[in-house]
């Protein structure tokens, strides 16, 4: 059975503290590894989308990359604005247009 | 409006009631879905509607009743609700057929149950 574990469940930064999320799958057939973030109350906006082992994609302070096995979602000198929790979700070759999501990780970064 | 909107954005019903989620998305997307969303659980996808029929249904209640009109809107009918369906539901759009197939979010309804 496909699965998705994202770690730690909880991470708190101080304002400027580096660090990474990471995502770990089991999947037949990866047809994407997505990341997206969401604010308290809100629904999840799309941050980025991997294909491939090696890919990596950058957007001001995230930086996500992936291997076979797992996605790390970097996230450099981060402000308190970037505090909510991240979620990463797979498609495989059966699922179609199927998501597979992990239970998030909640950041909060600390001024 | 923009993006994928949904209405109303908090609902509360009673076990008895009847009431209608809404969705509608002005990407120009072709596929529709409904996701539930429980305190500290993924989501968890629920109905999936691809050029406005229906391909999915995770073993979802039949108090839950989904209908998709055409591609921009969908909708979620409840009926005899359980206290334990409390939870945010999440409509979201994808175009299938495209190479990126993001699936792009609405803000959510919280739903409780009474």
């Amino acid at each position: 059975e496909d699965q998705v574990t994202q770690s730690p469940e909880a991470l708190r930064l101080q304002e400027g503290e580096s660090s990474s999320l990471n995502c770990s799958y089991t999947v037949s057939g990866l047809r994407g590894l997505f990341w997206y973030r969401q604010d308290p109350g809100k629904g999840p906006e799309f941050l980025f989308t991997l294909y491939s082992a090696g890919e990596e994609k950058e957007k001001e302070r995230l930086k996500a990359t992936l291997t076979k096995k797992e996605s790390f979602l970097h996230i450099t000198a981060p402000k308190p604005e970037d505090s909510a929790t991240y979620l990463c979700a797979v498609r495989n070759m059966e699922y179609g247009n199927k998501l597979v999501f992990g239970a998030g990780t909640i950041l909060r970064v600390k001024s | 409006e923009t993006g994928v909107t949904q209405t109303p954005r908090h609902l509360v019903m009673g076990m008895t009631n009847k009431k209608s989620l809404k969705c509608e998305q002005h990407l120009g997307h072709n596929a529709m879905y409904w996701y539930k969303q429980s305190a500290k659980k993924p989501l968890e996808l629920m109905f999936v509607y691809s050029l406005e029929e229906r391909v999915e249904n995770n073993s979802v209640p039949s108090r839950f009743s989904p209908e998709c009109p055409n591609s921009s809107h969908l909708f979620l009918h409840l009926h005899t609700l359980q206290p334990e369906d409390s939870a945010l539901y999440l409509c979201a759009s994808s175009q299938v057929g495209a190479y990126y197939n993001e699936q792009f979010f609405g803000p959510g309804t919280r739903l409780t149950v009474l």
